[in-house]
């Protein structure tokens, strides 16, 4: 089936600090990906998405690029700021059919 | 509207209740999706409409989960005779086309508390 898989949290870093998210799927044929960010007390919104292989998405300083050889998208960013504090959804979706297939989430916060 | 808004925000049920959870999505937005969000967990698919056809259920966990978009646009997510495990939040997202690769915008949830 379906599947998305993303690193325990929650993650606390300090203030410019890298950050790495890590998130693999498994899926037949060839999804989508997508990261969702979900700041306290707001809905969830998209950061970024990638629709192919080796794809790279980027939104307001955070990349991840598509691997189909490790199943992998990984969240990441080079320096973290306390705004960046949220929880984030790794989530695939199919060329066909109407799902989305969302992870368990992963809390970050960011300290000064 | 400025983006999806769903009411009421929360909602607390007994037991064998029923309740219905209303989503208003972004006006002209052809698609509209329902999710549950177990405490801890993602968001799980629950149903989808194109305009007014609900073209997929599959995620309806059982026959007590009903949804209804009669004119494209509000949705109302109805579940009867509630039980303690319907305890999650709902989420309701729309996207301008069809299809699940378009871009979807989030309402904030309605928290469903069944005791």
């Amino acid at each position: 089936g379906n599947s998305v898989t993303q690193m325990e949290g929650p993650v606390t870093l300090s203030e410019e600090a890298f950050l790495t998210i890590n998130c693999t799927y498994t899926a037949t044929g060839y999804p989508s990906l997508f990261w969702y960010v979900q700041y306290p007390g707001e809905g969830l919104q998209l950061l970024l998405k990638a629709t192919k292989a080796d794809d790279k998405g980027s939104n307001k300083g955070f990349e991840a690029t598509y691997r189909k050889e490790t199943t992998s998208f990984h969240l990441e960013k080079g320096s973290v700021q306390v705004s960046d504090s949220a929880v984030y959804f790794c989530a695939l979706t199919k060329n066909t059919g109407n799902q989305f297939y969302f992870g368990t989430g992963t809390s970050l916060t960011v300290i000064p | 509207g400025a983006g999806v808004s769903q009411s009421p925000r929360y909602k607390v049920a007994k037991r064998g209740q029923d309740v219905a959870l209303r989503c208003d999505p972004i006006s002209g937005h052809v698609s509209l999706f329902w999710y549950q969000q177990a405490l801890g967990q993602g968001p799980e698919f629950l149903t989808y409409f194109q305009n007014e056809a609900q073209l997929d259920k599959s995620g309806l966990p059982s026959d007590r989960f009903f949804a209804e978009r009669p004119e494209g646009s509000v949705s109302t997510l109805k579940i009867q005779r509630t039980q303690q495990e319907d305890s999650a939040v709902y989420l309701c997202a729309s996207s301008l086309e069809q299809g699940v690769r378009e871009t979807q915008y989030f309402g904030p949830g309605t928290r469903l508390l069944v005791l």
